[in-house]
């Protein structure tokens, strides 16, 4: 069963800010929450991952409810080469990395 | 260097050929990854080498051979593969297996006749 459920796909205008949703209700007091993207013909690429507080970085920021059911991922203000699918996965440390369906983001000019 | 290089870029196969794909880090990472992806589909982790040593097989049929000769090389021996293994092979490298902050090559794509 997939720990984590994602929309198939979401479009987002040029210089909007994109809010990517992702469901893991069923997650564990270790588990973290990851975001991996994937630009066509590319190798997947290392977004951003918490455990329980919010975080942002130079890409994105990750919003997690408090009660870690779910999470959002927000790149602040997207452009046409954020156009990809972008994985969100949960993991305890010591463990795979495995990619769910992910979502397929399309940034409109 | 933050780079993950994996050469070739693309490959053409019989069925009765033996080749090698190969992947390469220069950033000290211990653990490296092969993943498998098919056209529309997430990738599929395939083997995990940690520390040199491979730790984890996701039950890989044997025409599919991991090696890794050093901290900074791994390769995939590819034989007697099968059409419906054609598909985007992904090395990837992390600074050990705990740590979920994977980089990953831009993939070489196989395709098997």
């Amino acid at each position: 069963d997939a720990k984590t459920t994602q929309p198939t796909s979401m479009d987002c205008a040029e210089g909007r800010a994109a809010n990517l949703p992702c469901n893991h209700s069923t997650i564990s007091g270790n588990e973290y929450v990851y975001w991996y993207r994937q630009i066509h013909s590319q190798g997947p690429q290392y977004i951003i991952h918490g455990l329980k507080n919010n975080e942002t970085n130079e890409m994105a920021s990750l919003i997690i409810t408090e009660d870690r059911k779910s999470s959002t991922l927000i790149l602040p203000h997207a452009t046409l080469r954020d156009t990809a699918v972008y994985y969100c996965i949960v993991r305890v440390a010591d463990d795979k990395i495995i990619f769910g369906k992910g979502t397929r983001l399309h940034i409109l000019p | 260097d933050t780079e993950v290089t994996q050469t070739p870029k693309h490959l053409v196969m019989g069925m009765t050929n033996k080749k090698s794909l190969k992947c390469e880090q220069h950033m000290g990472h211990r653990a490296m990854y092969w993943y498998k992806q098919k056209a529309k589909k997430p990738p599929e982790l395939m083997f995990v080498y940690s520390y040199e040593k491979l730790s984890i097989n996701e039950s890989v049929p044997s025409r599919f051979s991991p090696e890794c000769p050093n901290s900074s090389l791994l390769n995939l021996h590819l034989h007697a593969l099968q059409p419906e293994d054609s598909a985007l092979y992904l090395c990837a490298s992390s600074q050990d297996y705990a740590t979920g902050e994977l980089f990953f090559g831009e993939g070489s794509r196989l395709t098997v006749l």
